[in-house]
């Protein structure tokens, strides 16, 4: 079954420690990027990968990093958590094309996370 | 830059009724435009998209046309039902390599 895949679902943490989410493809899409939620302003694009070792900065990149080391697996890192990056999470793959934008983006169930 | 923006929300119908959510765009250059679906607790779906204007997106009963010259791409159905509710979110994508940019989302209920 083609799916995108995060964990944890659910993480409470406290100001300051580290924390990595996970998100992994099996569609082998080039395409993959992390969203956040926060309500009223709907979906932001933290980072995005257009392939292995490729990264670029979406709109909100501040306080968070990425790698992109094999092309099913695109971790987000946040290395000191602060409580204004309490949200939902999403990540997101998708297959890149070269004309008319990409293809459908498959997202991840999502995790909440909260920092006290 | 590049922007989305939709009706607000939330918008309360009843079941057979026409829905129409509005959404336009900023961009610097030719997009391709999406409509997402998103169900209580669950990620996003793609609901349809089209790539270029006068591209017509159809699925489920909905449809969206892409208006170059109106920068839009309403989202319509003719006839809702409960099972319809959900949060609707527009987006558009430049170009090959490029981000994503999403509206805020409008809800949607559909009493029966």
């Amino acid at each position: 079954e083609a799916q995108v895949t995060q964990n944890p679902r659910y993480l409470i943490t406290v100001t300051g420690k580290k924390l990595t989410v996970t998100c992994s493809q099996n569609m082998n899409h080039e395409y993959m990027s992390w969203y956040r939620q926060d309500p009223g302003l709907g979906l932001r694009q933290i980072y995005y990968s257009m392939n292995v070792e490729v990264t670029d900065k979406g709109d909100v990149p501040e306080g968070y990093k990425v790698s992109r080391k094999e092309k099913r697996n695109f971790p987000l890192i946040l290395e000191s958590p602060s409580p204004n990056q309490t949200s939902l999470y999403f990540c997101a793959s998708s297959r890149e094309v070269t004309s008319g934008g990409s293809d459908t983006q498959y997202f991840g169930p999502g995790t909440r996370l909260t920092v006290l | 830059g590049n922007s989305v923006t939709q009706m607000e929300g939330p918008v309360t119908l009843s079941e057979e009724a026409f829905l129409t959510i509005n959404c336009t765009y900023t961009a610097t250059g030719y997009p391709s435009l999406f409509w997402y679906v998103q169900y209580p607790g669950e990620g996003l779906q793609l609901l349809l998209k089209a790539t270029k204007a006068d591209d017509k997106g159809s699925n489920k009963g909905f449809e969206a046309t892409y208006r170059k010259e109106t920068t839009s791409f309403h989202l319509e159905k003719g006839s809702v039902q409960v099972s319809d509710s959900a949060v609707y979110f527009c987006a558009l994508k430049l170009n090959y390599g490029q981000n994503f940019v999403f509206g805020p989302g409008t809800r949607l209920s559909v009493l029966p």
